[in-house]
């Protein structure tokens, strides 16, 4: 089983410039989410997907968008992109939106803006 | 809304020795608190869960501790081992609505061989 595949692993970007992070999970999970991880700042929940068809903004949504492209698929897109969008970005599937379990994470997407 | 704090930021211990990971919670409502172990260069995973129906719970050298009245949950490590050096995370969360666990910011465990 894969679990949660996120592409690209690395990318660099200069400021301005726009990228659409994937993610994509193969469990037959309900829930998606977007997280962003910076030093000392522990997961900082950006999009999320309760199910397939709805978004919602998280905690620090602001110069994002997502898009929940079907039950599988849940992207994240950086329009013009800052050099304060720095960061690693976390995708994350769980079973249902509700209920007592946890969140299956991929291993992230390393992001540069110059 | 949920406020988690987790101490200490940075935890160093000499192999075999134990390790205890401290976490509280505002929300007395919060049920569910997962711990997270991050591997370098990796995702969170899963290690122990926990609701608060439980005030303990082991799998192994790994158990977690809640106390709801104090609203505080620890992770406990025994007989640490240099594979157990990574970052830990723990969460607190509602059933119920839309799942959206707080984290906390993370414990970096260094365990010296």
């Amino acid at each position: 089983n894969a679990g949660v595949t996120q592409t690209p692993k690395f990318q660099v970007l200069k400021t301005g410039q726009s990228m659409t992070l994937q993610c994509a999970q193969d469990m037959n999970h309900n829930s998606m989410y977007w997280y962003r991880q910076d030093p000392g700042m522990g997961l900082r929940l950006i999009y999320y997907s309760a199910s397939e068809g709805t978004t919602d903004k998280g905690e620090v949504p602001n110069g994002y968008n997502v898009s929940r492209l079907n039950k599988r698929e849940f992207s994240l897109r950086l329009e013009s992109a800052a050099p304060s969008q720095t960061s690693v970005y976390f995708c994350a599937s769980r079973p249902r939106s509700t209920g007592l379990e946890a969140q299956h994470f991929g291993d992230g997407t390393r992001l540069s803006i110059l | 809304g949920e406020n988690v704090e987790q101490h200490p930021s940075t935890l160093s211990v000499q192999e075999g020795d134990s390790a205890v990971i401290k976490c509280t919670y505002s929300d007395s409502a919060s049920n569910y608190f997962p711990w997270y172990k991050q591997e370098l260069g990796k995702g969170p995973q899963l290690i122990i869960d926990i609701r608060s129906n439980v005030g303990e719970k082991k799998d192994q050298r790994i158990a977690v501790t809640l106390n709801k009245t104090a609203k505080h949950f620890s992770l406990h490590i025994t007989e640490t081992q240099p594979e157990d050096s990574a970052v830990y995370f723990c969460a607190a969360s509602k059933g119920g609505g839309s799942y959206i666990p707080t984290f906390g910011r993370g414990t970096s465990l260094i365990v010296h061989p």
